[in-house]
């Protein structure tokens, strides 16, 4: 069964940093990219960049190129997304979800990690 | 990077068509064919419905469909049933690697 599944609820402190995990199977990890999508309570989809399983190279959204670092382990086959520098709007659900076998879209979404900022 | 246009809210009656917008601009929805559609139901994560436009994954029904022109993608569903009660977003490649997803659109059944 290919899948991704998500590390658990996290509650961090406003400027603290946070890592959120996405462990896959079912496929070969790899072959393709996984892409992290946050949403805060209420709100739109919000895209904050990606990651080559195979090469490991990244890219990340402007809106977050300063404090969000994603890597991975292709021995774990995981991907781990780290925000730092957070702030009370950092409250969202994350996503991580995998790319490329649908065209430049994502198919296998993890189940979601809330992250809770509050002091 | 703006989020794509998406009208926030549109209903229909069981058994009607509706169609939802989505407007980038030339730098995304305009410049490639790579506009997906997910469909995401309270508390639960998003589920593709349309990729590269107009494609349906294996297991998604034909009652959905997508298309584009210039800026603007659409996605139409045919058929409403209940079960289509849900939130939409549209995304799209938005060139450098980089993606962008619109506001998202609350499809109520009536």
């Amino acid at each position: 069964q290919v899948q991704v599944v998500q590390s658990g609820a996290e509650v961090k402190k406003p400027g603290a940093s946070v890592k959120v995990s996405c462990k896959a199977s079912g496929y070969t990890f790899t072959n393709y990219a996984v892409h992290w999508v946050r949403q805060a309570p209420g709100q739109r989809l919000e895209w904050m960049g990606w990651i080559n399983a195979g090469n490991g190279n990244t890219k990340y959204s402007q809106n977050f190129q300063d404090r969000v670092t994603i890597i991975r382990d292709t021995s774990a086959s995981t991907a781990y997304m780290e925000l730092s520098s957070l702030r009370s709007e950092d409250t969202a659900v994350y996503y991580c979800a995998r790319g490329g076998l649908l065209g430049y879209s994502f198919d296998i979404w993890g189940q979601g990690t809330m992250v809770t900022v509050s002091s | 990077q703006s989020a794509l246009t998406q009208p926030a809210s549109v209903s229909g009656s069981p058994g009607q068509s509706i169609t939802i917008s989505c407007t980038g601009t030339s730098s995304d929805v305009g410049s490639y064919n790579l506009v997906s559609w997910y469909q995401q139901h309270p508390g639960k994560a998003p589920k593709v419905m349309i990729y590269e436009v107009s494609k349906r994954p294996s297991g998604v029904s034909n009652r959905f469909s997508g298309s584009k022109s210039g800026n603007t993608a659409s996605l139409t569903i045919s058929g409403l049933q209940a079960e289509d009660e849900a939130d939409y977003y549209c995304c799209s490649y938005a060139g450098s690697s980089t993606w962008v997803f619109g506001g998202g659109t609350k499809l109520t059944v009536l």
